[in-house]
């Protein structure tokens, strides 16, 4: 079976841009989540998403936005990006709201310049 | 809100020889505590948890941790460990309703394991 699978694994992006992240849950799992890790930093949250709905927000900016479709992939947009956007964004999927049994993607690397 | 604090940003070791990573909490209420690790390039792996009932859980590989609540303290410990085992760790907590906007991650603690 798959895992959480985000793409794409890299991207750079100028400041002032727009970017656009997406993730596959793992089959069958309804609740995605999105998280921010800044180099030699441990991962903050983003959003919660489950059934299609936001069920969480953590404490970044409205530049940041996420939806989730049918299928239950998620996007996450960046709008307008800064040189301290550049982070690994983590994907994190689960069965339900709980993530006792949540698992993580590979990530995806941003770098502004 | 909870807190994680990790001590030790690094913690070089030499193979075959123990080592505990530290891991204390800030709660007010009732807690679930995680361990994970990040190989380079990597996503995160869950290592270990502990929800209820025992305070000393086990990994499949050889890492256990013991949650102590007066304390508040989650360390993580191996008494062998390999040059596979170097990594980045990172303890999280979360309260019990354990859905993301809880989870709560700490600085992490990157392993090292010499030859």
């Amino acid at each position: 079976d798959a895992g959480v699978t985000q793409s794409p694994t890299h991207l750079i992006k100028t400041r002032g841009q727009h970017v656009t992240l997406r993730c596959s849950p793992i089959s069958g799992h309804k609740s995605v989540s999105w998280y921010q890790q800044v180099l030699g930093q441990g991962p903050q949250f983003i959003f919660q998403y489950y059934e299609k709905e936001e069920r969480g927000r953590g404490n970044f900016p409205d530049r940041f936005s996420a939806r989730q479709f049918p299928n239950y992939s998620s996007e996450l947009n960046v709008n307008a990006l800064l040189l301290g956007d550049s982070a690994l964004y983590l994907c994190a999927s689960s069965s339900g709201l709980a993530h006792t049994e949540a698992f993580f993607g590979q990530g995806t690397r941003l770098t502004v310049v | 809100a909870q807190s994680v604090t990790q001590l030790d940003s690094q913690v070089p070791v030499l193979e075959e020889a123990p080592v505990e990573l530290r891991c204390n909490y800030s709660s007010s209420v009732s807690v679930y505590l995680f361990w994970y690790v990040q190989y380079p390039n990597q996503g995160l792996q869950l290592l270990l948890k502990y929800l209820s009932g025992s305070t000393l859980v086990e990994s499949i590989n050889g890492f256990e941790a013991e949650f102590n609540k007066s304390q508040t303290s989650f360390h993580l410990r191996k008494p062998s460990v390999h040059i596979s085992d170097t990594a980045e760790y990172f303890c999280a907590v979360s309260d019990t309703e354990n859905y993301g906007q809880n989870f709560v991650f700490g600085p992490g603690t990157r392993l090292s394991v010499l030859p």
